[in-house]
């Protein structure tokens, strides 16, 4: 079946400019999560969906970050007033828990470039 | 603070060789423990899961899981230069089912032919 899918795969914005980046999971996939990976560095969390539970907004780095998941599924990530920190691959994965396994899945990743 | 800490590499090993890439992590209540390839440019993919302590076998690849030692491992056996990429290791802590993973910076790999 399809996996996750990650749109745009490539961004390029300028300093102080809002985006957009969106994540569709796996079908039937109840959890959705976004990292972000800077250019040679680990995945680093930022937020957490499950079904209809309060989001885990425990990673997002500042204010100008938020996300929503609407209708269980498609979730977006807007970050506001970009500053050139933001560059980095910003990837989404998502989970299901089928027989105990709790494993996530990743999408190819979106790249932002902050000019 | 919960932390996964990798074998810094880079690894190299020849074509045909046991690649062994180790990871330590400090929450004794983990229950949850990945191994994540992820090759240049590209995301991370899931290769191994492992949940109870000893060993799992898939083709390859032999995860090994010491909970007491608090210590998970990645044998890779008849290494190939696709083998090539950086792997890392994640930790799911105790008490969470569904939630983030904390992962390791990854340990980089190469096969030489």
């Amino acid at each position: 079946g399809a996996g996750v899918s990650q749109s745009p795969s490539n961004k390029v914005t300028e300093k102080g400019k809002d985006v957009e980046l969106r994540c569709d999971p796996i079908s039937g996939h109840t959890a959705l999560y976004w990292y972000r990976q800077r250019l040679g560095q680990g995945l680093e969390f930022l937020i957490y969906f499950q079904g209809n539970s309060a989001p885990d907004k425990s990673g997002l780095p500042s204010d100008r970050f938020s996300a929503e998941r609407t209708g269980g599924s498609v979730s977006t990530l807007t970050i506001q007033r970009t500053q050139q920190e933001d560059s980095a691959v910003y990837l989404c994965a998502s989970s299901f828990p089928a027989g105990g396994g709790y494993e996530q899945f990743f999408g190819p990743g979106t790249r932002l470039t902050v000019l | 603070q919960k932390e996964v800490e990798q074998n810094s590499g880079p690894l190299s090993v020849p074509e045909g060789a046991i690649a062994s890439l180790n990871c330590t992590y400090s929450d004794r209540g983990s229950q949850s423990f990945f191994w994540y390839r992820q090759y240049s440019g590209k995301s991370p993919e899931l290769i191994m899961s492992i949940y109870s302590n000893g060993d799992k076998e898939d083709g390859r690849f032999t995860a090994q899981l010491n909970k007491a030692s608090q210590y998970v491992s990645l044998l890779i056996r008849d290494s190939q230069p696709s083998d090539s990429a950086t792997y890392l290791c994640a930790v799911r802590p105790g008490g969470s089912t569904l939630g983030r993973l904390y992962f390791g910076r990854g340990t980089q790999l190469t096969v030489w032919p």
